[in-house]
């Protein structure tokens, strides 16, 4: 079982609600990060937090709205999503830098637009 | 050209044969590879990590990195249904790269 725990695990909201997508993982991990896969496509990487920091935003819409309150836990902000933005988004966890990084991935969280 | 090259497939082999799953890379500073695994709806399973070139074996698993050639392999030995999956190759540059580079994944099925 992956120790990188997301909930909840299917979500469907309309254009104009807000909702979030919690994470959390206790593997003493400082970075924690945000993808979002669409079907038969790879995981496209949104954020990266190090140390509780935003370090990368890979350019993503501002309706989504990541927040990292301490190591262990990471949330996505939704608001105002397009029926587009339906997929599945992924938690994942690494050491910062530890001999490489080796990416730990949680079970997803199943997004539908309406 | 993409940075790394996985053939989608998909991939239909019987039950107790040798499957191999291979990528390619453009990019030479790549020096860290990865194999995940992805059941369907469910998340990236981390299956083999391995750094620099030469091989890693982990039960029916065997990864092996070619950097002169940039290419990467994933063997799977005796393949059992429950192998059916998608298959994700993944690599990044240096140690504190957070930035992994997949390929498109080849999705695998076992037929019994």
């Amino acid at each position: 079982d992956t120790e990188v725990t997301q909930t909840p695990k299917h979500l469907v909201m309309g254009m104009t609600n807000k909702k979030s997508l919690k994470c959390e993982q206790h593997m003493g991990h400082r970075a924690m990060y945000w993808y979002k896969q669409k079907a038969k496509k790879p995981p496209e990487l949104m954020f990266v937090y190090s140390y509780e920091k935003l370090s990368i935003n890979e350019s993503v819409p501002s309706r989504f709205s990541p927040e990292c309150p301490n190591s262990s836990l990471l949330n996505l902000h939704l608001h105002a999503l397009q029926p587009e933005d339906s997929a599945l988004y992924l938690c994942a966890s690494s050491h910062v830098q530890v001999g490489g990084n080796t990416i730990y991935f949680g079970e997803g969280s199943w997004l539908t637009v309406v | 050209q993409k940075e790394v090259e996985q053939d989608p497939g998909p991939l239909s082999v019987p039950e107790g044969a040798i499957v191999s799953l291979n990528c390619t890379y453009s990019n030479s500073a790549f020096q860290y590879f990865m194999w995940y695994r992805q059941y369907s709806r469910k998340g990236p399973e981390l299956l083999m990590y391995t750094y620099s070139s030469g091989n890693k074996e982990d039960g029916r698993f065997t990864a092996q990195v070619d950097k002169s050639s940039k290419y990467i392999s994933l063997f799977i030995r005796d393949s059992q249904p429950s192998d059916s999956a998608t298959y994700l190759c993944a690599m990044s540059p240096s140690k504190g790269a957070q930035k992994l580079v997949f390929g498109q994944g080849t999705r695998l099925t076992i037929n019994p």
